[in-house]
């Protein structure tokens, strides 16, 4: 069963820094990575969705890279703004399987 | 945009009380889950289905059935809930086993 680890659990950052979330997977044999986000409360939001053919994907602020050979992926967060603050959630499905297998999240506050 | 609706963002049950959580996705999406979010836990696959009237057992099925009787509509049912029960529950729908996953906003749910 494909296992996926967050590093760190939590990261508290003062506004305007650029930051690294980071994500490994134990199968490399992925469909796909995905990133959310989750606010308090709330359901997930997708952010960005990297095929295994790719290496990353951006959305604005946001850029994810994928090193399958490996088993990371990560997410930049550029001027990080405190609208940030929310867990990230990163996820991936093994080509075993349908359904994506999650990490614990990152829980990102940042203060003005 | 994509739409995954859960019938409810709360509900409080009483043990015992057959419980039915409702999701609804507006894409056409071939595969639909259920997941539970506990603390400390993440989130875990409970049940999917991959077409009409077929489903595959998650992670954490006991306690748990499903129903989908329609492309569109993907229910979880707990059959006699229990204090242990009481969870957040997502859904979420994606067009094919490598496709984007998209989440309802989450039923809390409170077993009593």
């Amino acid at each position: 069963k494909q296992e996926v680890t967050q590093i760190p659990a939590a990261l508290s950052v003062p506004e305007g820094e650029n930051l690294v979330l980071n994500c490994s997977f134990t199968d490399s044999a992925i469909y796909n990575l995905q990133w959310f986000r989750q606010d308090p409360g709330k359901g997930l939001t997708s952010l960005l969705l990297i095929q295994s053919s790719q290496r990353e994907q951006t959305s604005g602020r946001l850029n994810a890279s994928l090193d399958k050979s490996s088993g990371r992926s990560t997410l930049y967060i550029a001027a990080s703004q405190p609208g940030d603050s929310a867990t990230y959630l990163c996820a991936s499905n093994s080509n075993s399987g349908y359904a994506l297998n999650f990490g614990k999240g990152t829980s990102l506050l940042v203060t003005p | 945009d994509v739409k995954v609706t859960q019938s409810s963002r709360y509900l409080v049950k009483r043990t015992g009380e057959k419980v039915f959580l409702e999701c609804v996705q507006d894409m056409d999406h071939e595969n639909m889950f259920w997941y539970r979010q506990d603390p400390g836990l993440g989130l875990r696959l409970i049940y999917f289905s991959y077409d009409v009237k077929m489903k595959e057992k998650g992670d954490i099925p006991e306690g748990y059935s499903v129903s989908r009787e329609k492309k569109e509509r993907f229910s979880l049912i707990l059959e006699s809930a229990s204090t242990n029960q009481t969870s957040m529950y997502l859904c979420a729908s994606s067009v094919t086993g490598a496709g984007e996953a998209f989440f309802g906003q989450g039923t809390r749910l409170t077993v009593v």
